[in-house]
C-alpha cells in the first residue's frame, strides 16, 4: 500500500526541547516538502528537499532542521530556537518537484506537535 | 507581498445548496492552481489543477473551478452539495519558483 507515513500522530514536548517528526514515503519519489499549519493561515512551507542529500529553506525554516539521507525519508527537527512550535504539520512529496508545473504533491496524515 | 487569498472563513448550507468558494492570487506571469480538500480525519488530497486550455477544470466528486486570469481568481463550485463534502478546502497557487503557496482554507459545513 503506497503512500506517506508520519509519525506519531501526536507529540508532546516540554519547551526547551528539540523533538523530531517522521516523514516517509514509499512512493519512489524525488522531491518532499514539509508544511505547518496554523488556523486561519493555510499551509507554510518550512523546508523542501529535490534530491537525496540536497534541502532548500522554504518560507518559515527558521527554528527548523531537516536532513535527506534516503530517498524514502524527511526527517523534521523542530529546535528549541523555534518561537511557537505548536502546530499541525504536513509532510508531502512529489515525483520530481521542481521545473515540472504537472508535478502534483501528495499529503502524509500529519503530525500534531504540541509544546508544554 | 504575493499571496493567495480564500474570501471566506467558515460557510454553512444545507445538502442540495449551491456551493462557491472564493480563491484570488497576486502573482505575476504563469500560474498553475490547484484546489486540495480535507476530510475529517483524512489527508489533505487534490481535488483538481489547472494547467492551461480550458479555463473551466472539473475534478472529482462533481467539483469544479473556473480560472479567470483577468481577475486572477480561481473559484470553486459544486452545484449540489452533500453532507459528506463537509471539510476544509484549500486553494494553492504554484508559484515561477515551482513552490506551492496555499490559502488560509475555507471550512464548509453541510447540514443534512
Amino acid at each position: 500500500d503506497g503512500g506517506i507515513t508520519q509519525s506519531p500522530k501526536y507529540l508532546f514536548r516540554k519547551e526547551g526541547q528539540n523533538v523530531t517528526l517522521s516523514c516517509e514515503q514509499n512512493l519512489n519519489h524525488d522531491a518532499m516538502y514539509w508544511y505547518r499549519q496554523d488556523p486561519g493561515q493555510g499551509l507554510r512551507l518550512i523546508y523542501y528537499s529535490q534530491i537525496v542529500n540536497d534541502f532548500q529553506k522554504g518560507d518559515i525554516a527558521e527554528g527548523y532542521s531537516v536532513s535527506r539521507e534516503k530517498k524514502e525519508s524527511f526527517p523534521l527537527t523542530v529546535t528549541s530556537a523555534q518561537k511557537n512550535p505548536t502546530a499541525f504539520y504536513l509532510c508531502a512529496s512529489s515525483i520530481q518537484g521542481g521545473g515540472d508545473p504537472m508535478d502534483e504533491q501528495f499529503f502524509g496524515p500529519g503530525t500534531r506537535l504540541t509544546v508544554l | 507581498a504575493q499571496s493567495v487569498s480564500q474570501h471566506n472563513h467558515h460557510v454553512i448550507l444545507s445538502e442540495a445548496a449551491s456551493l462557491e468558494l472564493g480563491c484570488n492570487y497576486s502573482y505575476g506571469g504563469t500560474v498553475n492552481l490547484f484546489w486540495y480538500v480535507q476530510y475529517p480525519g483524512q489527508h489533505l488530497q487534490l481535488l483538481l489543477k489547472y494547467f492551461s486550455g480550458d479555463p473551466l477544470v472539473k475534478g472529482i466528486k462533481g467539483f469544479e473551478a473556473e480560472f479567470i486570469k483577468s481577475k486572477f481568481s480561481f473559484n470553486l463550485r459544486k452545484p449540489s452539495v452533500q453532507w459528506s463534502d463537509t471539510a476544509e478546502y484549500f486553494c494553492a497557487v504554484k508559484r515561477n519558483d515551482y513552490k506551492l503557496s496555499f490559502g488560509a482554507g475555507t471550512t464548509v459545513t453541510v447540514r443534512a
